[in-house]
């Protein structure tokens, strides 16, 4: 089956400016999650979507935000940009019911640069 | 109590050799501790993953052991190939609570020589 799809794969932003990035979980996948990875601080979670609901969230400031949607894609934005965010922005999904085989797979990443 | 340690940072091994990575948690809730491996480019992919009622498991040339009382676990990669180069995560969940929250170690860089 298809992985997990983002898109942009590349994005160039202004400090100020949102961004909106998109994820496409995998069929029959109904958790999206949403990781920060940058060199210093590493793979960070951000948030995740189960049923079109945050179910978790991690430690990041009100600007990064996200939902999703009745067929389980799902978006994430950052608001008022600042250099700091620029980093790889990944999506995973999970199946329905937690197994210790099979969960978490991630998309490619979006990279996101801020000037 | 969230954190999850890993070491070293990066690793140099000739072709054969045994690298071995280690991690290390607090969180006594933590029940779920897969490792990432990720090319360049890409995203993380599932490498292997254990629950804490295993000692050890094996899949493949990579194998994790996994010691519940000192709350560490760490991967080996047996017969390492120069495409075993990339970056490894070992991470860390409670996953019987079927969230998707994973804590990630700050990742290992391998480089295997030919």
């Amino acid at each position: 089956k298809a992985g997990v799809t983002q898109t942009p794969r590349y994005l160039i932003k202004t400090r100020g400016q949102q961004v909106t990035l998109s994820c496409s979980p995998i069929s029959g996948h109904r958790s999206v999650s949403w990781y920060q990875q940058t060199p210093g601080q590493g793979l960070q979670f951000l948030f995740e979507y189960f049923s079109e609901t945050q179910r978790n969230k991690g430690n990041f400031p009100g600007r990064f935000s996200g939902r999703q949607f009745s067929n389980s894609r799902s978006e994430m934005n950052v608001s008022t940009l600042e250099l700091g965010d620029s980093a790889l922005y990944l999506c995973a999904s999970s199946p329905p019911l937690f197994d210790y085989q099979e969960t978490q797979y991630f998309g490619p990443g979006t990279r996101l640069l801020v000037l | 109590q969230q954190q999850v340690k890993q070491s070293p940072q990066s690793l140099i091994v000739q072709k054969g050799g045994i690298p071995i990575i280690n991690c290390a948690y607090e969180n006594t809730a933590f029940d779920y501790f897969p490792w990432y491996q990720q090319f360049p480019g890409k995203g993380p992919a599932l490498l292997i993953a254990i629950r804490p009622d295993v000692s050890e498991k094996k899949e493949g040339r990579f194998t994790i052991s996994f010691n519940k009382s000192a709350k560490q676990f760490s991967l080996h990669i047996m017969d390492s190939q120069p495409g075993d180069s990339a970056t490894y995560f070992c991470a860390a969940s409670i996953g019987s609570s079927n969230t998707g929250k994973l804590i990630f170690g700050q990742g290992t860089t391998l480089q295997v020589k030919p």
